[in-house]
């Protein structure tokens, strides 16, 4: 069965500083592997995914991702956090989407 | 083009009634999925389902949760005698078809509170 471990529960973060949140999956066969954000009080959206090819994928707002095959991982990374990034980050792989716990981001001024 | 509408947005029943939670998938997507999430525990799956058929069940609990898709109307989830540990977000997701491995677009949820 597949499993998705996100290792950061919590992350806070100066406006400015470098994010990166890890994510390790556990699947034998072709996995396509997604990130998404929920803000405070909001439903899920997609940030970014990778189905196959450059194993950076670019996402929206900023965000981007490394799939490393060998090592199981799809870390999430941004240069330069905002305020506004402040919410839930889920890893996720198919499939039905299984979702890792979630890091909640705190971005302060 | 409306989202993914999940009705109600919160609800609140009192131990031993029945919840029904309601999902209108996306125009075109006939591929629906209930996800409950609680606090601390990310989003867990619970079923997977397309119309008039249950794809994948294996995240429902055994006794007291049932789910639908028909042929007409929006896809229910319904969980009878509902106790406290039944309260939660539940979010429902749908997808095309022929994009079922290409992520999901997610509704609101519905928040339910059980007192």
């Amino acid at each position: 069965a597949q499993s998705v471990s996100q290792h950061n529960h919590h992350v806070i973060l100066s406006e400015a500083a470098s994010l990166e949140l890890g994510c390790n999956y556990s699947y034998g066969g072709t996995v396509n592997l997604f990130w998404y954000v929920q803000y405070p009080g909001q439903h899920l959206q997609l940030l970014l995914k990778y189905f196959s090819g450059d194993p950076l994928v670019k996402g929206i707002k900023g965000f981007e991702a490394e799939f490393i095959k060998s090592k199981f991982s799809f870390n999430l990374r941004k240069p330069s956090v905002q305020w506004s990034d402040t919410a839930e980050y889920f890893c996720a792989v198919t499939t039905p989407l299984v979702f890792g716990k979630g890091t909640r981001l705190s971005v302060i001024a | 083009n409306a989202g993914v509408m999940q009705n109600p947005r919160h609800l609140v029943r009192r131990r031993g009634q029945e919840a029904r939670l309601r999902c209108s998938p996306m125009k075109g997507h006939s591929h629906v999925y209930w996800y409950r999430q609680l606090p601390e525990e990310g989003l867990k799956f619970m079923v997977y389902l397309q119309k008039e058929n249950i794809i994948d069940e294996s995240g429902m609990p055994k006794e007291r949760f049932s789910a639908e898709f028909p042929k007409e109307g929006p896809s229910i989830l319904r969980i009878q005698q509902v106790v406290r540990g039944d309260s939660a977000a539940y979010f429902c997701a749908s997808s095309p078809p022929s994009a079922a491995n290409y992520g999901y677009t997610f509704g609101s949820g519905t928040r339910l509170t059980v007192v």
